[in-house]
């Protein structure tokens, strides 16, 4: 009965591969989210996104991109990975938006080597 | 993008002594401030969240206060305890990108037993 959850937990890969992260929640929210948390703890928004709009954070490479294939799936699509892409990412969802709690995934550790 | 200060970034208290954490927005038009706890090794969680139209909320040991003329707002835990050891991150909404929501650097409390 996990509310998000996000496979897989860990994943250690090469530079320059491709790669994806999933994350499916079960409670109905309307809108998910995508986090990366870097060594020094940063958390930073990536993607929002609901079935009427995705909110691209303009820092965040080409190279990443959300799919989602319905309401309570988004998953991250990564190509061509890097060593600075090394760190805890974090999926979350919210019903009605940013102006309210926001769920949080167990995170996924990549690590690029 | 938002900028959302956060202040300090490590703290220590004696346990059963209070912990002061300050935030500053910079969009004036932000009107949602949620404050998350993310242990060790754990998600984020939230813990308490404020609205523009309050100056105050409180939940238990926990409370936030809201300036919106200074754009500030802060969250106080009174009687900490071992169990409040955790890193802080306030947040804020920046509408001019869409409604994005932008977390503070964090704040690693210790408290000391």
């Amino acid at each position: 009965d996990t509310a998000v959850s996000q496979t897989p937990k860990y994943l250690v890969t090469q530079m320059g591969n491709d790669k994806s992260i999933k994350c499916e929640q079960n409670l109905g929210h309307d809108t998910m989210y995508w986090y990366k948390q870097d060594s020094k703890k940063f958390l930073k928004i990536m993607f929002s996104y609901n079935n009427k709009e995705l909110i691209i954070n303009e820092t965040v490479p080409n190279r990443f991109s959300p799919k989602s294939p319905d309401k309570a799936h988004l998953n991250l699509h990564i190509n061509s990975l890097e060593l600075g892409d090394s760190a805890v990412y974090f999926c979350a969802s919210s019903q009605g938006g940013v102006r309210h709690e926001q769920f949080f995934g167990p995170g996924t550790r990549l690590t690029v080597l | 993008g938002e900028n959302v200060e956060q202040h300090p970034s490590t703290l220590s208290v004696q346990e059963g002594d209070s912990a002061v954490i300050k935030c500053t927005y910079s969009d004036s038009a932000s009107n949602y401030f949620p404050w998350y706890k993310q242990e060790l090794g754990k998600r984020p969680q939230l813990i308490i969240d404020i609205r523009s139209n309050v100056g105050e909320k409180k939940d238990q040991r926990i409370a936030v206060t809201l300036n919106k003329t200074a754009k500030h707002f802060s969250l106080h835990i009174t009687e900490t305890q071992p169990e409040d050891s955790a890193v802080y991150f306030c947040a804020a909404i920046w509408r001019n990108t869409g409604n994005q929501f932008y977390f503070g650097t964090g704040t690693s409390l210790t408290v000391i037993p």
